[in-house]
Parts: C-alpha cells; structure tokens; sequence
C-alpha cells in the first residue's frame, strides 16, 4: 500500500525554537494535510494542501505543498510549550480516494 | 455546531467478544472514516462510508465490519475480538474532499 514517511518520529526542543518536520513518499498526492494530535484526543486538523507548491500558514505554523507531488513539510516557529503532541502529516492519492497518514512526529517542549 | 461524537469513550471486553462503536458526523457531513490507532503508532485506515455505502477499506480483516445509516451515523463492529485489537478507534467525518474531523475516539481494551 502506500506509504508516508514522517521524519523526525521525535523532537526534544527549547520553548522559543523553530520546528520543522516532514513527509515524503513514492508516491504522488493530491492533498496533503497536517493534524495534531494532544494526548487522549482525536487529531485536529492544521492546514490543508490542495496545489504543488502551494504555502500556506495557519498562525506560526506554515506548511508547503512539495513542487514533486511527493513531499510536504510542516514548520512551527517560535514553539510555546502547548504545541507538545503528536504532528501527523496525512495524503490524498486522488480525489474521493482514502487518506493515508504517516506513523507522527512527537514534539516535546523544554520551558 | 457539535463536532464529531463517539461512543463509548471507553469500552473494556474479553477476547472473543463482540464489541460496537458509534460515530455521529458533523451535520450535514455525509462520510465517515474509520481508523485505528494501537498505542505508540500512526493512524491505520479501516472503513470509509459515505452516503451509506462502503467506498473503501484497509488491510484489516473481515471480522471488522460496519455500517452507516441513513441519518449518517456510523458503526464499527469487531467480532471475535483478539487482544492486538485493543487500541484507540477514531472515526472522521467530511463533507466533500478530504479535510477529515475527528472524534475523540473510543479506547478498546481487550483482556
């Protein structure tokens, strides 16, 4: 089946710090989307990709669609010590198709 | 507007038991993911229902079935529960295109 690779699977960082986290594959996407997961809850939803290339920012966090069609990445600057959770990057193979989510990045925040 | 619902929120069954999960989609919303997610691990896809059909399925066995019905409200069942089944299933819900929100889950212990 499909698969995304997330990396890194985790990140030890200091409050104030920029994050950056991504997704790749072999295969090409339509959609790429980033959720967060808090502990004990469902994942919520970041931001959604819709077009290669595209940028979008959600508050300090901006992702981007990759120019191939096989990667996204996910940057949080200025990390605040609630942005603690699981990052799960997830993909659309084609339009009305199942999403496919990577294994998650567990961010941890130092104050 | 209430987000997607679930329940139980927790559900504790003996191996070889039959267990049921509901799901309540965002009004108006007509499809329903369902995914499981073992503790430590990425989100795994089971079932995908939209207007009350099975459109798609993972790699999971028969045993995991379910249905949707017409108010869109979803089950999953599990028969024949075995222990590797205990895990947290999340169900999602989407209008159209795939920027899925999820429910907080049901946490599944099988003893």
């Amino acid at each position: 089946g499909q698969q995304l690779n997330q990396s890194p699977q985790s990140m030890f960082i200091q409050e104030g710090e920029d994050v950056s986290m991504n997704c790749t594959s072999s295969s090409i996407f339509n959609t790429w989307l980033w959720y967060k997961q808090d502990p004990g809850e469902g994942p919520v939803l970041l931001i959604a990709l819709y077009k290669a290339g595209e940028l979008t920012s959600n508050g300090r966090l901006t992702a981007q669609f990759g120019i191939t069609r096989k990667d996204s990445f996910l940057n949080i600057s200025a990390s605040i010590p609630s942005d603690v959770g699981i990052y799960f990057c997830a993909g659309q193979l084609w339009y009305g198709n199942k999403l496919v989510f990577g294994a998650g990045t567990i961010l941890r925040v130092k104050s | 507007e209430a987000g997607v619902t679930q329940s139980p929120t927790h559900l504790i069954k003996t191996r070889g038991q039959q267990a049921t999960l509901r799901c309540s989609p965002i009004s108006g919303h007509t499809s329903v993911y369902w995914y499981q997610q073992a503790l430590g691990l990425g989100l795994q896809f089971l079932l995908w229902y939209d207007e009350g059909e099975e459109r798609n399925r993972g790699n999971f066995p028969p045993r995991f079935s379910g249905r949707q019905f017409p108010n869109y409200s979803s089950e999953l069942n599990v028969n024949a529960l075995e222990l590797e089944d205990s895990a947290l299933y999340l169900c999602a819900s989407s209008l159209e295109g795939p920027e899925a929100f999820f429910g907080q889950g049901t946490r599944l212990t099988v003893v």
